[in-house]
């Protein structure tokens, strides 16, 4: 089955300081893919579309200058926290569509749980 | 627009019994439905997925579910629980604009088994 890969799966970082998480599909090609924020025993929150080659589309709500993506392949999306505090701590799950298929599903990668002291 | 709702956030079951996990959709176009199951500190998995074909659904692990317009639900079921089904499931429902791009997730249903 098509697999997307999370790097890195854990990331403790100092307030201030901005980390990047890594979303790529393996085996196949994703134009889309999809940002999640899940915070401790909730749902996923939808943060934003991102778009192989043209800008992401945010969610209402969340920060387009704190969380940047950037799409720059057809198997590699970004997510950069930038300035990260405390309440940026969560779980952070990518998905991607495979651009060949028309089913409507979306493969998941593992997650990336960041903590900021 | 597309919601979600599932029913009781909390489910516990005792080992060898029947798993019902009810989930309940609004969708102003034909929906897509899916139901994932995520162990801790893990992502999603699929288990299966309706796109418009056969109402009843089998998926992975014993799952099924079933597609009911009238009723907009789409619960999921399994015959037999194993102590390995213990998890959090969460039904999602494609988005609306730009096709079927976005899922919307419920907010979850955590599945206990006792022995």
């Amino acid at each position: 089955g098509a697999v997307v890969s999370q790097h890195p799966s854990w990331v403790i970082c100092k307030s201030g300081t901005s980390v990047k998480i890594e979303c790529r599909s393996l085996d196949f090609q994703a134009t889309t893919m999809f940002w999640y924020r899940q915070f401790p025993k909730q749902s996923l929150m939808l943060m934003a579309t991102s778009n192989e080659g043209s800008k992401a589309t945010y969610e209402q709500g969340v920060e387009k200058d704190k969380f940047l993506i950037n799409h720059a392949s057809l198997t590699l999306s970004t997510l950069t926290v930038t300035s990260a505090h405390p309440e940026d701590s969560s779980f952070y799950i990518c998905s991607a569509r495979d651009t060949g298929a028309n089913t409507g599903e979306l493969f998941f990668g593992e997650g990336s749980r960041l903590t900021v002291l | 627009a597309q919601s979600v709702t599932q029913l009781g956030s909390h489910v516990s079951v005792s080992e060898g019994a029947l798993v019902l996990l009810r989930c309940n959709y609004s969708s102003s176009v034909p929906p897509y439905l899916f139901w994932y199951v995520q162990y801790p500190n893990q992502g999603l998995q699929l288990l299966l997925k309706y796109t418009s074909a056969a109402t009843l659904v089998k998926g992975i692990n014993g799952f099924e579910a079933e597609f009911k317009k009238s009723e907009t639900s789409f619960h999921l079921t399994k015959p037999s629980a194993h102590m390995s089904d213990a998890a959090e499931y969460f039904c999602a429902v494609t988005g609306s604009g730009g096709g079927y791009n976005k899922l919307i997730f419920g907010a979850g249903t955590r599945l206990a088994v006792h022995p």
